[in-house]
């Protein structure tokens, strides 16, 4: 099966600007997650959606940070405007509640660098 | 509040000796735990769970809800495990905490 899929790889902008990145999940699975993984720490989770329902965004900057995923498939996530300290990998994983063993599969992720 | 702790940020050791990567975490309920493993250049990727009590590529795994440690061990390194490695902690609703991970080499 084809995997999950990110763009862009990378990214540069400066501080207060906006920016977006998309992610497409393995086909048929149901869940989505977006993650925060600053250098030297592990990812941190942002926001979980159940097809096109957000099931946890406790962990969303919710003043600059939005998600959506319109059609229960490809998922968008934005930063507007973006801080110095968004500089970070961000990870989109998928899993399929139905294959019943939660394993979490990663994209390649974006590595965004705001100066 | 639920952490996953992983005291050393690099480990090195010699091809052929062996290798545990410590894990230990906070949980009230009845924790799913998991490894995860990113090689060179490529994405993050599941390496093993305590409920499969499987080995994979060697390693295995060990939940100890008395110590709350989930140490990740090889009898035997090789040069390929050379890796960033993330224990990983999952609560309801299928979201994982991880921990900070163990940058491993393994020297020739």
């Amino acid at each position: 099966e084809a995997g999950v899929a990110q763009s862009p790889r990378y990214k540069i902008i400066e501080k207060r600007q906006s920016v977006a990145f998309w992610c497409n999940p393995i086909s048929g699975h149901a869940t989505l997650y977006w993650y925060q993984q600053i250098l030297g720490q592990g990812p941190k989770l942002l926001i979980q959606f159940q097809n096109n329902g957000v099931v946890d965004d406790s962990q969303l900057p919710k003043d600059r940070f939005s998600a959506e995923r319109l059609k229960g498939v490809d998922s968008t996530l934005k930063i507007q405007p973006a801080k110095l300290e968004d500089s970070a990998v961000y990870l989109c994983a998928s899993s399929s509640v139905r294959r019943g063993d939660n394993e979490q599969f990663f994209g390649p992720g974006t590595r965004l660098t705001v100066l | 509040a639920q952490r996953v702790t992983q005291p050393e940020k690099l480990l090195s050791v010699f091809k052929g000796a062996p290798v545990e990567l410590k894990c230990n975490y906070s949980y009230s309920g009845s924790p799913e735990l998991f490894w995860y493993v990113q090689y060179s250049r490529q994405r993050l990727q599941l390496l093993l769970r305590h409920i499969s009590r499987e080995s994979i590529k060697g390693f295995t795994a060990d939940l100890n809800k008395g110590e709350t440690s989930f140490h990740l061990k090889k009898p035997f390194a090789q040069e390929e495990d050379s890796a960033m490695y993330y224990c990983a902690l999952m609560r309801r609703a299928q979201k994982l905490v991880f921990g900070q991970g163990t940058r491993l080499t393994i020297n020739p």
